[in-house]
């Protein structure tokens, strides 16, 4: 089981966001982070915990081992309002957390 | 350029049964496992399944096991989902899905544009 914390978090633009995620078991280092917005299906952000995908831009950062993984967004701006999704694949089923929705304050 | 168009959603009957449908292109289809991921109205994504690149193996999600069988044709690039069994929470949109920069096992950085089935009671 994959759990994500916060549900919603209201920032101001130009705020940082840092968002959670804790397995319920080791997943090593082999976590994914995604961006979805409305109507969209998903865009790979980070893999293998630290990882940028291709074309995301630095202000996208991960952290973290085993349980215990974290997303930090930087100076967020109009287009990273979204939801965030954490997916491991050390194990399987592969699982998602339930997603931490980013909103303007 | 990478595609990944599903289709075969809609509306079906409770106890129903559907066969989604997932074209690739722009990419050498054997060489990776795909995947289907769901997402119900309003909610998180949802794995439901993998199938190896050449077939020899999957796995299912809890939910979907012994209802739902993946399979794929790779003389014609295509995935494929078929759903039998169909309860109302499998209402979703369904997405296809793979990890070009990682043999598909893994994580995802392609996924389709999804399809979406309705369960009626």
């Amino acid at each position: 089981v994959m759990a994500q914390s916060p549900a919603t978090l209201s920032v101001s633009p130009g705020e940082r966001a840092t968002l959670s995620c804790r397995a319920s078991q080791s997943v090593g280092g082999n976590l994914a982070w995604y961006q979805q917005k409305p109507g969209q299906a998903p865009r790979l952000l980070i893999y293998d915990a630290s990882t940028r995908a291709p074309g995301i831009p630095a202000k996208f950062s991960g952290r973290g081992s085993g349980t215990e993984f974290s997303l930090t967004i930087s100076s967020l701006q109009s287009e990273d309002f979204a939801v965030y999704y954490c997916q491991q694949y050390n194990n399987w089923p592969r699982t998602f957390g339930q997603g931490s929705k980013v909103e303007i304050k | 350029e990478v595609q990944l168009v599903e289709s075969g959603g809609g509306l079906v009957e409770f106890g129903g049964s559907l066969r989604l449908s997932c074209a690739a292109s722009g990419f050498t289809f054997n060489n990776y496992a795909m995947s289907w991921v769901r997402q119900a109205p309003g909610k998180g994504l949802e794995w439901v399944s993998i199938i190896s690149d050449r077939g020899g193996w999957t796995f299912y999600a809890e939910s979907v096991k012994g209802r739902f069988t993946i399979s794929r044709d790779n003389f014609q690039n295509t995935l494929n989902l078929h759903m039998n069994s169909l309860r109302a929470e499998d209402t979703a949109i369904y997405y296809c899905a793979t990890g070009i920069s990682n043999n598909g096992n893994f994580y995802y950085d392609y996924w389709g544009l999804g399809t979406l089935v309705t369960v009626s009671s």
